[in-house]
């Protein structure tokens, strides 16, 4: 069964700390996409980075960078010089091809709070 | 280009009542989901629709349901009103209904049920 697994289920930072967002994924299907939302307070889900499961380079945009390792089924988030605006709920979600729907299966969230 | 756009942002209804909440996905996007949210269950998948089918439910009872119009427009009623009903309603669209398209979401409906 398809499941996302966020296991820190909430960290506390000082402002320009480093800090990792671990997702472990599971599923059957060879093919699926995966992806990373912020939740602010307001509530809005912002969507923040997709990746198929053909793709496992990893990526880079600004401060933050994606690590993807299928051979432990995890897809972690990385924060680099975190900043108070970077406090918000992350979440992880995966979407399997074979299912032929947009069904976003999500993970319990990550409360990331960065303080001043 | 406008974001998704969801109405009312907030509700506040008895048990026993029946509400419809709103949801306009981004121009262009014909496929539009739906998702709850609560503090035990976390995001749970409601359903989906595009070109006014609903393509996939999931595990909730039948008194949730949605619809979907020609313009790709979105409804969807909880009848009869349970306090667990009491959650954020998120609604997300996307360019199509294909597998692993990104969905864009609202700003959610807050639902609170006495």
């Amino acid at each position: 069964a398809q499941k996302v697994t966020q296991a820190q289920t909430e960290i506390s930072v000082v402002e320009k700390e480093d800090v990792t967002l671990d997702c472990v994924y599971e599923t059957r299907d060879t093919t699926y996409y995966l992806f990373w939302y912020k939740q602010p307070p307001s509530g809005e889900l912002v969507f923040l980075i997709r990746r198929n499961s053909f793709d496992e380079q990893n990526e880079i945009s600004g401060r933050y960078s994606w690590n993807f390792q299928k051979s432990t089924s995890s897809f972690n988030f990385t924060i680099t010089a975190s900043q108070v605006v970077d406090s918000a709920v992350y979440f992880c979600a995966l979407s399997e091809v074979p299912s032929n729907t947009g069904k976003l299966i999500f993970g319990q969230g990550t409360t990331l709070q960065v303080k001043p | 280009k406008a974001g998704v756009t969801q109405t009312p942002r907030y509700l506040i209804k008895t048990r026993g009542q029946q509400v419809t909440l709103s949801c306009s996905p981004i121009s262009g996007h014909r496929s539009v989901s739906w998702y709850q949210q609560t503090p035990g269950q976390g995001l749970q998948f409601l359903f989906e629709y595009f070109s006014e089918t609903q393509r996939n439910k999931g595990n909730f009872p039948g008194r949730f349901s949605g619809r979907q119009f020609s313009n790709s427009r979105s409804e969807m009623n909880v009848s009869t009103l349970e306090l667990g009903d009491s959650a954020l309603y998120l609604c997300a669209s996307s360019l199509a209904p294909l597998e692993g398209k990104t969905q864009y979401f609202g700003p959610g409906t807050r639902l609170l049920v006495l």
